[in-house]
């Protein structure tokens, strides 16, 4: 089993629409969680950064953690053809180690 | 101020031969990250290093691979006596601080083993 499960997708979405991406996770020692946005041949750019549970919100995104269940998930409002990326979420642990641990990446591709 | 600089973009080697990749970090950022990416995989960490110390390298292979970032210039990820599955994109990353939201990457390096 991988420490991080995450859906490859391809999603494919028309333009405008609410897309949810989601990572599940069965390591306790994290604590710092990540999503990454990777253009094609690109290097990955951070999106959203979240420490513990919670929520945290960055204009047309939103990034929820729930470690009871450990589960995170990246909402992403008004969708624009800009977005057509792979999303990898990231998560570190609280340890001293400075590491990340990616999931596979989500697809996905908004249509105009 | 130019981000991370990872050269080359696009590296072609023969079995047996070695690779060398480079990684510039982004100014004022004395913490290096290489992470490996297989085709349809996520980025699968290396190594980390400091200005002339090997911080964490749990994640290299025990043989063929090394890393240094010197005093001076850039970072250098070695492999030694390339195969066919060392093929894979090799990223970079840099940070001013041991923060794991501290972290650009590069656009890096995409080896071929033929």
């Amino acid at each position: 089993q991988k420490e991080v499960e995450q859906d490859p997708g391809p999603l494919s979405v028309p333009e405008g629409a609410i897309v949810s991406l989601n990572c599940t996770y069965s390591n306790s020692a994290f604590q710092y969680f990540m999503w990454y946005r990777q253009y094609s041949r690109k290097g990955p750019e951070l999106l959203m950064y979240t420490y513990s549970s919670g929520n945290k919100e960055d204009g047309r995104f939103t990034a929820q953690v729930d470690k009871s269940s450990k589960y995170i998930s990246l909402f992403i409002r008004d969708s624009q053809p800009s977005d057509s990326a792979t999303y990898l979420c990231a998560m570190g642990e609280d340890t001293g180690r400075r590491a990340l641990t990616f999931g596979s990446g989500t697809r996905l591709q908004v249509q105009p | 101020n130019a981000g991370v600089m990872q050269n080359p973009r696009h590296l072609v080697r023969r079995r047996g031969q070695e690779a060398r990749l480079r990684c510039s970090p982004m100014k004022g950022h004395s913490h290096v990250y290489w992470y490996r990416q297989l085709p349809e995989e996520g980025l699968k960490f290396m190594v980390y290093l400091q200005k002339e110390n090997i911080i964490d390298e749990s994640g290299m292979p025990k043989e063929r691979f090394s890393a240094e970032f010197p005093k001076e210039g850039p970072s250098i990820l070695r492999i030694q006596q390339v195969v066919r599955g060392d093929s894979a994109a090799y990223f970079c990353a840099s940070s001013p601080d041991d923060r794991v939201d501290g972290y650009t990457f590069g656009s890096g390096t995409r080896l071929t083993v033929v």
